[in-house]
């Protein structure tokens, strides 16, 4: 069955420092990865996603992430953090066709102003 | 912009009792998911809906759980006889298409308490 690990659960950083959140899957198999975020009181909204073509994609609010195969992993950065990116991260997979998320335990940001 | 609404946003209840909760997709969506969280766990899937039927449940969805499209709207969790673990929030989701490319779209949750 596969799995995701997000090795960070808490991460402080202050305005302006750069950001990188770890995302490591098993499976043997063609995945498709996604990033979700969690703002305090939301619902969970779509960060990004890949499903084919260029590992490196880009998402909503300056976020991208990376896409390697041979890692299985797909780490979420943003270049500058704002107070506003406080919440909580989740990286999730699934498999090609397939209907299932498969969720990470999540990183909650906090950015201190 | 068009969201999953879920009622109630709290749901209280007593073991053994059974409980429904509400979800209404989004409008143009054909498929219909239901998710859980743990406090302090990871979210997980439990059920996914496709044309009146279940195309596909986890470990987790046993028989005191199921899934309802009652109408053209609205797509309901039904616990029969609830557990203290049943606690937990439930996150209902819909998608335009299966699989890739189609993104999954969150409620905001129906928090479960079983006393």
């Amino acid at each position: 069955a596969q799995s995701v690990s997000q090795h960070n659960h808490h991460v402080i950083l202050s305005e302006a420092a750069s950001l990188e959140l770890g995302c490591n899957y098993s499976y043997g198999g063609t995945v498709n990865l996604f990033w979700y975020v969690q703002y305090p009181g939301q619902h969970l909204q779509l960060l990004l996603k890949y499903f084919s073509g260029d590992p490196l994609v880009k998402g909503i609010k300056g976020f991208e992430a990376e896409f390697i195969k041979s890692k299985f992993s797909f780490n979420l950065r943003k270049p500058s953090v704002q107070w506003s990116d406080t919440a909580e991260y989740f990286c999730a997979v699934i498999k090609n066709a397939g209907n299932m998320l498969t969720f990470g335990g999540g990183t909650r940001l906090m950015v201190k102003p | 912009e068009p969201e999953v609404t879920q009622t109630p946003s709290h749901q209280v209840t007593q073991m053994g009792q059974e409980v429904i909760l509400h979800c209404v997709p989004i409008s143009n969506h054909l498929y219909f998911y239901w998710y859980r969280q743990i406090l302090g766990q990871k979210v997980e899937f439990l059920v996914s809906f496709y044309n009146n039927e279940i195309s596909e449940k986890s470990e987790i969805f046993d028989d005191q759980f199921s899934v309802e499209r009652p109408d053209g709207s609205n797509f309901t969790l039904k616990i029969r006889s609830t557990k203290l673990e049943d606690s937990a929030m439930y996150f209902c989701a819909s998608s335009e298409t299966s699989g890739a490319p189609g993104e999954q779209f969150f409620g905001p949750g129906t928090r479960l308490t079983v006393l």
